[in-house]
């Protein structure tokens, strides 16, 4: 089976531009989270999604949103683009938001650079 | 809001030698999940092990083990018989167990670049 997928690998581009990430599961998973990691720090959690429906938000500006798709794919949406948007964004699967834990499998990352 | 520390930015080890990796955090949730996940180049984020915060017994995976010490707050990892494999950034990161709680996502810690000397 494959893993969770991202789209595109890199992208560039300027300051107050828009951006759209692609994301998609790994096949049988529902729920799409999405987290930020900026050069020599550690991820930080953006959005998380379930059956179509956003269940969590992280420390983020409203310049950033999301929405799942009913394949469960998912995008990431950033307006306005500021130098400090730079960072790997990841994109993490897993089955389905539950009461027991569910083990989060993660992407490779779309490197954005804002110039 | 939970905090990771990891006050390590790089540890160094000697191939087949022995390594512990530190990390403390900060909750004031009493049921919780721990991680240890390690990002080779490739940036792709991998699981190495896990401790459930209610489970007294340190979990362990082949080379991997950790010791969890719930009272002080603390999670180091230990990888024996280290390997050039094993070179990555190491995150330690939490999770709520909370009902619900998972929708809060990871929160990790800065990392430690391990460096594995042949």
């Amino acid at each position: 089976d494959a893993g969770v997928t991202q789209s595109p690998t890199h992208l560039i581009k300027t300051r107050g531009q828009h951006v759209t990430l692609r994301c998609s599961p790994i096949s049988g998973h529902k729920s799409v989270s999405w987290y930020q990691q900026v050069l020599g720090q550690g991820p930080q959690f953006i959005f998380q999604y379930y059956e179509k429906e956003e269940r969590g938000r992280g420390n983020f500006p409203d310049r950033f949103s999301a929405r799942q798709f009913p394949n469960y794919s998912s995008e990431l949406n950033v307006n306005a683009l500021l130098l400090g948007d730079s960072a790997l964004y990841l994109c993490a699967s897993s089955l389905g938001q539950a009461l027991t834990y569910n083990e989060q499998f993660f992407g490779p990352g779309t490197r954005l650079t804002v110039l | 809001a939970q905090t990771v520390t990891q006050s390590q930015p790089e540890m160094s080890v000697q191939e087949a030698e022995t390594v512990t990796l530190s990390c403390t955090y900060d909750t004031s949730e009493s049921d919780y999940y721990l991680f240890w996940y390690k990002q080779p180049p490739s940036r792709q984020m991998i699981l190495v092990i896990r401790q459930e915060a209610y489970k007294q017994q340190n979990a362990t995976e082949n080379r991997f083990s950790v010791n969890f010490q719930k009272a002080a707050k603390s999670f180091s990892l230990k990888i024996s018989d280290s390997q050039l494999g094993d070179a990555a950034m190491y995150f330690c990161a939490y999770r709520s167990a909370a009902p619900g709680g998972g929708a809060d996502g990871l929160t990790f810690g800065k990392g430690t670049h391990l460096i594995i000397q042949p």
